[in-house]
């Protein structure tokens, strides 16, 4: 399977605990979205990455949330000392760069993993 | 800030009907605005992107207009098939990396 693939693909953890997910991107693609998405919402936006370097993040990614893309190949999503709020989908897609005309603004979503925090 | 509306209400329709979806949007004139399909428990996938200045596009059964004018875009499915039932997202360019989408409306397609 070539596409965007998640990790965990559910997560249950309690309350101030700590948790991570991975985000695999399809391999020639070097823009990475994170989002977030909660039961009857579209998608939100957390943060964006050009290969290795995070440009830009949104005001919804508290200092508890940090994003890594180390190599510019596989993506990590960490929260810290979870709150229930931070019960959701946490949605992973990419695509190609912007040389590549066609369908650059297309995105291509992962599975999601969906973290429920007790 | 941008703002995009779709229809909160879930859309019940018979099978072989066209179902019309509608996105309006304000505070922001998107390069273009894109389809998604999401099934229960799934990521959306790419359905359409239609570009500000195309006033429609097709795809085999779908097709999308966009009216920059009135800020909306109308979603069609034509012969619908209850496969179709999912749940429909709207999204719009912002002009830099990050991508709006709206809540989404439920398709229903009834045998």
């Amino acid at each position: 399977d070539t596409g965007v693939s998640q990790n965990p693909r559910h997560k249950i953890t309690k309350r101030g605990q700590n948790v991570t997910f991975r985000c695999d991107p399809i391999s020639e693609h070097n823009r990475l979205y994170w989002y977030r998405q909660t039961l009857g919402q579209g998608p939100e936006f957390l943060t964006y990455f050009q290969n290795e370097a995070q440009l830009e993040k949104s005001r919804l990614l508290s200092d508890r949330f940090s994003a890594e893309r180390p190599k510019g190949s596989f993506s990590t999503l960490e929260i810290q000392r979870t709150e229930q709020g931070d019960s959701a989908m946490y949605l992973c897609a990419s695509s190609p760069d912007v040389e590549e005309v066609t369908h650059q603004e297309t995105q291509y979503f992962g599975p999601g993993t969906r973290l429920l925090v007790l | 800030s941008q703002k995009i509306e779709q229809n909160s209400e879930a859309l019940n329709i018979q099978e072989g009907k066209t179902a019309t979806l509608t996105c309006n949007y304000t505070n922001y004139s998107p390069a273009y605005l894109q389809w998604y399909r999401q099934d229960p428990g799934r990521g959306p996938v790419f359905l359409l992107l239609i570009r500000e200045n195309e006033k429609e596009k097709r795809k085999e059964r779908l097709k999308v207009t966009f009216d920059t004018t009135l800020k909306q875009s109308l979603f069609h499915i034509t012969a619908s098939q209850p496969a179709d039932s999912a749940t429909y997202l709207c999204a719009l360019d912002t002009g830099g990396f990050k991508t709006i989408f709206g809540a989404g409306t439920r398709l229903f397609v009834k045998a």
